[in-house]
């Protein structure tokens, strides 16, 4: 069964204080691993998409980067605005998105 | 840039009432799909939509929910008769082909009381 699994579950930084979220997952054929943000009461909004393992992505303060079994999204001098749910997901050879329960970021000025 | 609208932000209904949830997705995008967050729980996967048909569903996907492109800029989910247990934020997504990124709208906040 495909599975995804983000840690930890909650991460509190000082601002400037650089950190890295990881994602495992098990999954039939990966086409690809997506990161999303997301806002309290809003919808995830697009970060990275990785294909194949080896690959790197960065933008900003982030940069995620994917093995055969799990993704990191390291995060460096992050800000206070940087505060959100950090989303994985993958897809197999389905349609379908499996999202992980995500890592809650709080960055305390 | 564009982006997926979804109407209305939060809908109050009554338990067995019906309800119909709203997408206008991106425009050249041709895969469309709902997803569910229950409160503190993971986005899940209802349905996903492609050529004027279902092309993929999950079990909670059941005989309750239906889709439907009724013109060519809209998608809506239909939940027949809700249940208390439907409450969650319902997302639209789109993307330009299976296998790209999917783009989220802002969601649908559904209170089934």
């Amino acid at each position: 069964e495909d599975q995804v699994t983000q840690s930890p579950e909650a991460l509190r930084l000082q601002e400037g204080e650089s950190s890295s979220l990881n994602c495992s997952y098990t999954v039939s054929g990966l086409r690809g691993l997506f990161w999303y943000r997301q806002d309290p009461g809003k919808g995830p909004e697009f970060l990275f998409t990785l294909y194949s393992a080896g690959e790197e992505k960065e933008k900003e303060r982030l940069k995620a980067t994917l093995t055969k079994k799990e993704s990191f999204l390291h995060i460096t001098a992050p800000k206070p605005e940087d505060s959100a749910t950090y989303l994985c997901a993958v897809q197999g050879t389905g349609n379908q998105f499996y999202f992980g329960t995500g890592t809650s970021l709080t960055v305390i000025p | 840039e564009p982006e997926v609208t979804q109407t209305p932000s939060h809908q109050v209904t009554q338990m067995g009432q019906e309800v119909i949830l709203r997408c206008v997705p991106i425009s050249n995008h041709l895969y469309f799909y709902w997803y569910r967050q229950i409160l503190g729980q993971k986005v899940e996967f209802l349905v996903s939509f492609y050529n004027n048909e279902i092309s993929e569903k999950s079990e909670i996907f059941d005989d309750q929910f239906s889709v439907e492109r009724p013109d060519g800029s809209n998608f809506t989910l239909k939940i027949r008769s809700t249940k208390l247990e439907d409450s969650a934020m319902y997302f639209c997504a789109s993307s330009r082909w299976t296998g790209e990124v999917q783009y989220f709208g802002p969601g649908t906040r559904l209170t089934v009381t």
